[in-house]
């Protein structure tokens, strides 16, 4: 079975500097990768999701990740942060075949500092 | 209207009490799922149904259970509720794909 790993619970970064959110999953096989925001007191939006084809994924709100196989990462970045990101980022992996849920990390809560 | 609707958006009720949520979806999708997040545990998923004929367990499905109406409808019940159950619901919804779900603004049910 797969499993997502968030190795911070909480991130605090002031106002335009960079931020990088890790994720790191395990899986015998190939698997998609995901990217979630959940802003306060809403329902989760997909920000990003890796399928297949270039490593260098782009998203929603300015943001980027970046799948590495070898190290089994799909780390989330953005070079310059503003104070309506702050936010809870879930990372999620799914097998990339047959009928396959999402898993779900435990979820990195990214605070702006003015 | 919202892709996914989730009703009712807060609920208190009391230990042993039957509790139905429901998740209504205007998308067309065939799958449909809930989640419950708790604090530090991220979200984890209780039951899902592939269409309206299927229904399967999720990881913690023990304590719940649920009802797929319709396309459009799936509802979650829990029928004799306890305080561990005090969480934030998610209803959401995917494509036959399943490369990206949509999600509910949840229900926050609270058991005392």
């Amino acid at each position: 079975a797969q499993s997502v790993t968030q190795l911070d619970s909480q991130v605090p970064v002031f106002e335009e500097a960079p931020v990088e959110l890790r994720c790191n999953y395990s899986s015998s096989v190939s698997v998609y990768l995901f990217w979630y925001v959940q802003y306060p007191n809403q329902g989760l939006q997909l920000l990003l999701k890796y399928l297949s084809g270039s490593t260098l994924v782009k998203g929603i709100n300015g943001f980027e990740a970046e799948f590495n196989k070898s190290q089994t990462s799909f780390h989330l970045r953005k070079p310059s942060v503003h104070i309506s990101d702050t936010a809870e980022y879930f990372c999620a992996v799914r097998l990339n075949f047959g009928n396959e849920k999402l898993t779900f990390g435990t979820g990195t809560r990214l605070t702006i500092i003015p | 209207d919202a892709d996914v609707t989730q009703t009712p958006r807060n609920r208190i009720t009391k230990t042993g009490k039957r509790i139905m949520l429901e998740c209504s979806q205007t998308k067309g999708h065939d799958r449909m799922y809930w989640y419950r997040q708790d604090p530090g545990l991220g979200l984890r998923l209780i039951y899902y149904s592939f269409d309206v004929k299927d229904i399967n367990k999720g990881e913690i499905s023990d304590g719940y259970s649920v009802s797929r109406q319709a396309q459009a409808k799936f509802s979650l019940s829990l029928e004799s509720a306890i305080p561990n159950q005090t969480a934030l619901y998610f209803c959401a919804t995917s494509d036959r794909q399943g490369y990206g779900y949509t999600f509910g603004s949840g229900t926050r049910l609270t058991v005392v």
